[in-house]
Order: C-alpha cells, then sequence, then structure tokens
C-alpha cells in the first residue's frame, strides 16, 4: 500500500507557482521522499528527492516539514507542459526487498492558460 | 544523463503470441532493474524487481511463469510476455537505478511499451 496521501486533483494557472502536497505522517527516519511526475502516455520522470532538509534543483523545490510528515512540491513558474500526474513517494535509503517505489494515484495537475 | 531505453513502443499482436519487451539503461550500469503495469486510469503497479546475475523477485499475484524477467547483464533487462492473451493488454514500464552511490538513487524510467493483444 502507498504511504502517502495525495488530493487527487489540483488547478494552477499558467506562469504561477504550482503548490503540490503530500501527507506522510507514517515516514520512518530512513526513508527518502521522492516526486515523480506522469505526463499522458508516457514513463515517470523524476522530478527531485529529499530526506530532511529542503531541496531545489532546475525542475522544482521540495520543502519538508519539521516533523517529516508532510512535504510540498512546488512548481515556480508552472507551464501547460507541466500538466501531469504527480505522485509522492516515500522509500528507504537501504537496499533491500523494501527498496523500491510503490506508487499510490497521485495528483493530477492541470495547469490553466 | 540518466536514459533508459525501452523497445518496442508499441507492439500489437495476436492471442497466444509471446512477446519480448527490453529495457536498456544507456548512459549508467543498473544492478536493479524493475518492471511495471499500468492499465487506463490507473496507477503503475509493480510487478517484479530484477537483479543483475539472479532470479526476479516477483510481487504477489504476478505469475512468473507468465512474464518471464531476464537480467543478463548490468545495462540490459527483457521482460517476456508469454502466450499473451487479451488482459495482458496494458502499458508495460521499465525503470532502472544506478549501481554506484548508494541505494537512494532514483529510479528512471523508460518512455513504455504499449502492448495490444488481438
Amino acid at each position: 500500500d502507498a504511504k502517502t496521501t495525495q488530493p487527487p486533483s489540483m488547478d494552477c494557472a499558467e506562469g504561477r507557482a504550482a503548490n503540490l502536497p503530500c501527507n506522510h505522517s507514517t515516514i520512518s527516519g530512513n526513508e527518502y521522499v521522492y516526486w515523480y511526475r506522469q505526463i499522458h502516455s508516457q514513463g515517470p520522470q523524476y522530478i527531485i528527492h529529499g530526506l530532511k532538509n529542503n531541496e531545489t534543483n532546475e525542475m522544482a523545490s521540495l520543502i519538508i516539514t519539521e516533523d517529516r510528515k508532510s512535504s510540498t512540491l512546488i512548481l515556480p513558474h508552472a507551464t501547460l507542459r507541466d500538466t501531469a500526474v504527480y505522485y509522492c513517494i516515500v522509500r528507504p535509503n537501504y537496499g533491500g526487498a523494501t527498496n523500491k517505489l510503490i506508487f499510490g494515484t497521485g495528483t493530477l495537475l492541470a495547469v490553466q492558460p | 544523463g540518466a536514459v533508459v531505453s525501452q523497445h518496442p513502443s508499441r507492439v500489437i499482436c495476436k492471442s497466444g503470441t509471446s512477446v519480448k519487451i527490453e529495457c536498456r539503461s544507456l548512459d549508467f550500469q543498473a544492478t536493479t532493474m524493475f518492471w511495471y503495469r499500468q492499465f487506463p486510469k490507473q496507477s503503475l503497479m509493480l510487478m517484479a524487481t530484477s537483479n543483475e546475475g539472479s532470479k526476479a523477485t516477483y510481487e504477489q499475484g504476478v505469475e512468473k511463469d507468465k512474464f518471464l524477467i531476464n537480467h543478463a547483464s548490468l545495462t540490459l533487462s527483457t521482460l517476456t510476455v508469454t502466450s499473451a492473451h487479451p488482459e495482458d493488454s496494458s502499458f508495460y514500464i521499465c525503470s532502472a537505478r544506478a549501481a554506484t552511490k548508494g541505494a537512494n538513487q532514483p529510479q528512471h524510467f523508460g518512455d513504455g511499451t504499449r502492448l495490444s493483444i488481438l
């Protein structure tokens, strides 16, 4: 079972910041938070991941709360091409049988012109 | 970097045919590759984890004799759907994780294979 909870859908105006929330209240100390997105009929695309510090890359920023029970993915200036299903996934940072990505239902982000 | 190539992108074949799908990591070595299946309007479902040089580990409910996985090298894994039937029609997606730098490396995904069985 997925260990995260996300809203099923969100809208965002083109050019505005998109803030996608994720709850992971049962996260363990050794689990990372990963974000992927899937544009229609394509394979998932890696966006960003983090453990407890906020992270930023060329695609997005990841804000993780101090208690690590929730996080927010921020797309600073959403474009129409950012319309996709966004998945928040927790995964342990060690090897073994549990080190795999289990996808939940994600959030369908619709960027509106 | 971190490109995963999947081939073919689309297959249409008759019921009873066996279909092989290839997954290659183009610019990195992958000790672990993963195979997922996605039905329309559903999320990705993990089918199996493939480790180079050893037998694949299948998720509960996935028939290992139906979905044969081979991971013969650090850059190639194959999934063979044996004696495919219409209910096997789906979007099959592979992913790979780099062999270096620890287990928290992200998985990178191929663009999927859309399999249609007539």
